[in-house]
């Protein structure tokens, strides 16, 4: 059964140093979502693309994160400058279509910011 | 925006016995209710989902119910395991707005 990949697994990293997050969606996908989630807490919405374009990112914290997803396929999150409120659970989804289309679950990176 | 109200934060329950988790949601436009499950350092999983078309959805042992009147909807496990353990998850969405989620429900299952 294909799953979504990500890497790495785990992250630290000291505050003010950059980060940088992959994701290989199922294959075929044409969503990609990023979320954060943080202990206790369910998923939060940082960006969705639709193949290679942004559809929403209203939640992403655009001073000092950014994404990709150049070719409409794999994506890259990246923080820079990180800081100690960015240590979260990172997760990467991907969806056949948008709206209400079943959304599957990327293993995660955690980050931890020192 | 949607909001997600989970509840409970936790639950404890004897093996074979049932769980009850609620959610309400605050838009009506919402048609699209799915429940996932995450065990520790494991990713979320789809356990099921209910789109607004249908008040019940059974698979063995689980069932979701939604009530689009008073918006809510539940998931019930029956018969539970210890490998029902886990957290859980209620997430709400419509064709026009992205998945809101719950802040989640850890269930142990004591044997």
């Amino acid at each position: 059964e294909a799953e979504v990949a990500q890497s790495p697994r785990y992250k630290i990293t000291e505050k003010s140093q950059a980060v940088a997050f992959w994701c290989d969606p199922i294959s075929g996908h044409a969503t990609l979502y990023w979320y954060r989630q943080i202990l206790g807490q369910g998923p939060e919405l940082l960006v969705q693309f639709q193949d290679e374009s942004v559809v929403d990112d209203s939640q992403l914290p655009k001073d000092r994160f950014s994404a990709e997803r150049l070719k409409g396929v794999d994506s890259t999150l990246k923080i820079q400058p990180a800081e100690l409120g960015d240590s979260a659970m990172y997760l990467c989804a991907s969806s056949l279509g948008q709206g209400t289309d079943t959304q599957y679950f990327g293993p995660g990176t955690r980050l931890t910011v020192l | 925006g949607e909001n997600v109200e989970q509840h409970p934060s936790t639950l404890s329950v004897q093996e074979g016995d049932s769980a009850v988790i609620k959610c309400t949601y605050s838009d009506s436009a919402s048609n699209y209710f799915p429940w996932y499950k995450q065990e520790l350092g494991k990713r979320p999983q789809l356990i099921i989902d209910i789109r607004s078309n249908v008040g019940e959805k059974k698979d063995q042992r689980i069932a979701v119910t939604l009530n689009k009147t008073a918006k809510h909807f539940s998931l019930h496990i029956t018969e539970t395991q210890p490998e029902d353990s886990a957290v859980y998850f209620c997430a709400a969405s419509s064709n026009d707005y992205k998945l809101s989620f719950g802040a989640g429900t850890t269930v142990t299952v004591r044997a």
